[in-house]
């Protein structure tokens, strides 16, 4: 099975600063990486998918990075919205998640 | 519009079996591979089971393997989780969820599971 592990498990930032977030496979995934962000009570939202690609209405501080087993998730400039915790998702050999990282305000 | 709406959760004491259901609506459901994925409280993200459109494929976490099954009705545009000796550890928001280009983009609102005497 594939293990995902995400760092750091928690972020915390303010309005305005640049944030990013790592997924690391325990073997490569080539670029079957997506990334999901969850707000409390709510279903998971996608991102990126394909390691960087933006999914249709995504705003565009949200960015991708990465293959084989190494991945980032870098948000430009963090919005008010975007306080979350975010997800890794390997889809290369079925699905899994990483542990995820809640970025909460600093 | 896509709507899917999960149902059948509740308590159930450990050792006990429960079914959950996942009505679809929008969308052509026999086209589309479904999941279960489910979120234990204050914990991360664990997918269970995947189901191919036509029911040929079915997939397991090895976690579930065994203890759930999951099924489809495309005449009935549901979908459905059967959860057996069940445990405390299983206690958690169970999601279903539409797979479109081998991802999860559209979840249900989730049912919540609870395991406990």
């Amino acid at each position: 099975d594939i293990q995902m592990t995400q760092s750091p498990s928690t972020l915390s930032a303010s309005v305005g600063d640049r944030v990013t977030i790592t997924c690391r496979a325990s073997q490569s995934i080539s670029s079957w990486l997506a990334w999901y962000q969850q707000k409390p009570g709510k279903a998971p939202k996608l991102l990126i998918y394909k390691a960087s690609t933006l999914e249709s209405g995504v705003p565009s501080r949200f960015s991708g990075y990465g293959s084989g087993t190494e991945f980032t998730l870098t948000i430009s400039s963090l919005q008010p919205d975007d306080f979350a915790t975010y997800y890794c998702q390997q889809y290369n050999s079925l699905w899994t998640f990483g542990q995820g990282t809640k970025v909460e305000i600093k | 519009e896509v709507q899917l709406v999960e149902s059948g959760g509740g308590l159930v004491q450990p050792g006990g079996s429960l079914r959950l259901s996942c009505a679809a609506s929008g969308f052509t459901f026999s086209n589309y591979e479904m999941n279960w994925v489910r979120q234990a409280p204050g914990k991360g993200l664990e997918w269970l089971s995947y189901i191919s459109g036509n029911d040929n494929n079915r997939y397991y976490a090895d976690s579930v393997k065994g203890r759930f099954s999951i099924s489809r009705d495309n005449a009935q545009n549901s979908l459905y989780l059967q959860m057996n000796s069940l445990r405390a550890e299983d206690t958690a928001v169970y999601y279903c969820a539409k797979v479109v280009a081998q991802l999860p983009r559209f979840w249900g609102q989730g049912t919540l599971v609870t395991v406990s005497s």
